[in-house]
């Protein structure tokens, strides 16, 4: 069962922000958010994740809800380069592996 | 500084014959990982291991096998393929597996695309 919703694709203009939503509102206390893209025919790249408080990084910015029940992940000047499959996880303290939904399929368009 | 590798990069199996994948890692990593990668699916754990000598099954193990003997190589095992076992694998590290430690990182390889006929 998904523990995250995403919307399916998304289109964004290139040198524009791009913002992507997850829902994730079973989300438990000790659960992190984490943010993973697929550029096509390559391997995962970890982004950022976070707890509770907003978290910031050379590559993204990640906004979570003071509810925790949903999150939005911000690439500020999106290049065509930002063009991939993108990855909503949650994942327990300890030693919890990373479950992989279908994510969000960002097209940056020139 | 390679990252994870995999070999070999493509490969065409007949139903019923073997083969491994390999991956090997230069980072020192005490994890690593399997995953499968269906066509427009998510990754799915195959196997894992936390240390030389030390493995475990993930989601989907059923087919499959692993060792690791060193810190470094990961191969996975393809016994009897089937034609179920096609799909894209990646092998992952990481230093740490605690989530919320910034050590926990998983690092990918470039993947191995099999097709089993």
């Amino acid at each position: 069962d998904a523990k995250t919703t995403q919307p399916t694709s998304m289109d964004c203009a290139e040198g524009r922000a791009a913002n992507l939503p997850c829902n994730h509102s079973t989300i438990s206390g000790n659960e992190y958010v984490y943010w993973y893209r697929q550029i096509h025919s390559q391997g995962p790249q970890y982004i950022i994740h976070g707890l509770k408080n907003n978290e910031t990084n050379e590559m993204a910015s990640l906004i979570i809800t003071e509810d925790r029940k949903s999150s939005t992940l911000i690439l500020p000047h999106a290049t065509l380069r930002d063009t991939a499959v993108y990855y909503c996880i949650l994942r327990g303290s300890g030693n919890t592996p990373l479950v992989f939904g279908k994510g969000t399929r960002l097209s940056v368009i020139a | 500084n390679a990252g994870v590798t995999q070999t070999p990069k493509f490969r065409i199996l007949k139903i019923g014959q073997s083969m491994t994948l390999q991956c090997t890692q230069d980072m020192n990593h005490n994890y690593m990982y399997w995953y499968r990668q269906d066509p427009g699916m998510g990754l799915k754990l195959i196997y894992y291991s936390v240390g030389a000598g030390i493995t475990d099954k993930g989601e989907v193990p059923n087919g499959y096998n692993v060792s690791r003997s060193t810190t470094e190589d990961f191969p996975l095992r393809l016994e009897l393929a089937a034609p179920s076992q096609t799909s894209v694998y990646f092998c992952a590290s990481s230093e740490h597996a605690l989530a919320g430690d910034n050590r926990d990182t998983q690092y990918f390889g470039p993947g191995t695309r099999l097709t089993v006929l």
